[in-house]
């Protein structure tokens, strides 16, 4: 079967680091998204993966190992607006994505 | 980036009555549209995939007399809740992508559905 694994929550302070993973198991590999979801609301994009490597972008770094099945997200100077869930997706052979549960990050003052 | 509109972006009907979701890619051509359920504090829940003229793919469990999609143009894509009831209270979020496997999905605003 396919699977995709990420922590359920993770708690971190403002102005700090947090490396979010994501672990997967799927049929075939054709990308990772990441993406960002506040309560609510729809989710938004945040970041593409498909060669392995690290991909920064502003205070958001995506990075993968596809030998590894592994990518994480990672947020530098957290800030209060970056509390929310976040979405890890697979594209599998078939083009279709495969989610994750959703990582819920809390930031502390 | 591209846009996704779905309307409605709230709605309450009454039991046993049906209602639309409308998702529309506004400047690209969505040659796939996906259909998600999320109840709260729970991930998406794909419901059904669909292809532009073709019938929708619909997950295990999900009931295809009861949640009807139709995905007419290239644009356009609806969701139809059938004879619904209070369970089916849920946010319904469609998403769009174009041809090609490294195309990100865009989303609709999100429809929260509360059946009384």
């Amino acid at each position: 079967g396919q699977n995709i694994d990420q922590p359920t929550e993770m708690t971190a302070t403002e102005g700090a680091i947090v490396q979010i993973n994501c672990t997967y198991q799927t049929s075939g590999f054709n990308g990772l998204f990441w993406y960002q979801q506040h309560a609510g609301e729809a989710p938004t994009f945040l970041s593409y993966n498909v060669l392995d490597g690290l991909e920064e972008k502003g205070r958001f770094s995506s990075f993968l190992s596809r030998s590894k099945g592994y990518s994480y997200l990672l947020l530098k100077e957290l800030q209060m607006k970056d509390s929310a869930s976040y979405l890890c997706a697979v594209v599998d052979s078939n083009y279709q994505l495969i989610w994750g549960a959703g990582t819920k990050l809390i930031i502390k003052p | 980036g591209a846009v996704v509109s779905q309307h409605p972006s709230w709605v309450i009907c009454k039991s046993g009555t049906s209602v639309k979701i409308e998702c529309r890619s506004l400047d690209f051509q969505a040659t796939t549209m996906f259909w998600y359920r999320q109840f709260p504090k729970q991930s998406l829940m794909l419901m059904a995939t669909s292809n532009e003229g073709s019938k929708a793919t619909y997950e295990q469990g999900v009931e295809k007399d009861k949640f009807l999609i139709n995905h007419a143009s290239l644009t356009l894509s609806t969701l139809t809740v059938t004879s619904a009831h209070p369970e089916d209270s849920s946010f319904y979020i469609c998403s769009a992508r174009g041809p090609g496997g490294d195309t990100e999905a865009f989303f609709g605003q999100g429809t929260r559905l509360t059946v009384v």
